[in-house]
């Protein structure tokens, strides 16, 4: 069974850099955008951005954009959002997620049709 | 930006009941291009229905969903234990893709 696997929680303070990761347990990670979505705790979920692996081609919501660093190491089907400078208002549950292919056509914006557990990132001084 | 509203916040039913979870576009949508997921507690969540009406592979012929315009409807036929969960209607096929806030299912 194909998985998303995602690396553990992370508990931060303000101002310090983190990355997380996002494993793509099956051969297929080349072929599909990856994206991050986050959830705020007590709120719905936000898309973030996303990444094509293959030639890393990356899609940034506006909400986020400047903020985050999304990449992608072909050789570890590994995708990784970043933080070089954390905010409190950055504690939340961030999931990667796996967009649809509709008949071998693959679109950044589509419906995730497999996610991750997640990872819990706190930020507090 | 398209608003998604969902209603109601929280549904309280039982094991065999039906379920009809409402998702409300704050503009019409011109393509059905809304998925439906469902995310129990420390699991991943998980696709249930895509392009308003399709559901996706292996999900029980108890979930449907249905819907044009502003407003979508996801409907449980009978509910399973393993059915009570948050559910999220998604707007996606554009840069401003968003999610609604869910509809708790809970005993």
């Amino acid at each position: 069974e194909v998985q998303l696997v995602q690396s553990g929680a992370e508990v931060k303070k303000p101002g310090e850099s983190l990355r997380i990761s996002c494993q793509d347990s099956g051969d297929s990670f080349t072929s599909h955008w990856i994206a991050w979505v986050r959830q705020v705790p007590g709120k719905g979920l936000e898309w973030m951005g996303s990444i094509w692996p293959r030639d890393s081609d990356t899609k940034y919501s506006p909400s986020f954009q400047g903020h985050i660093t999304i990449s992608a190491d072909k050789s570890t089907n590994t995708a990784h959002l970043q933080w070089s400078s954390l905010k409190a208002s950055d504690t939340a549950m961030y999931y990667c997620a796996r967009a649809a292919c509709l008949r071998s056509v693959c679109r950044p914006y589509w419906y995730f049709d497999l996610w991750g557990r997640g990872t819990l990132v706190t930020v507090s001084s | 930006e398209i608003v998604l509203t969902q209603s109601p916040g929280t549904l309280s039913l039982s094991p065999g009941d039906g379920a009809t979870l409402s998702c409300r576009a704050s503009q019409s949508v011109t393509s059905d291009l809304l998925a439906w997921y469902q995310h129990r507690p420390g699991q991943a969540p998980r696709l249930l229905v895509y392009g308003a009406s399709t559901r996706a592979t292996g999900i029980p012929g108890r979930f449907s969903g249905s819907g044009s315009g502003t407003d979508f409807t996801l409907t449980i036929s009978r509910l399973e234990p393993e059915d009570f969960a948050v559910y999220y209607c998604h707007l996606y096929g554009t840069s401003s893709q968003t999610f609604g806030r869910g509809t708790k299912v809970e005993i």
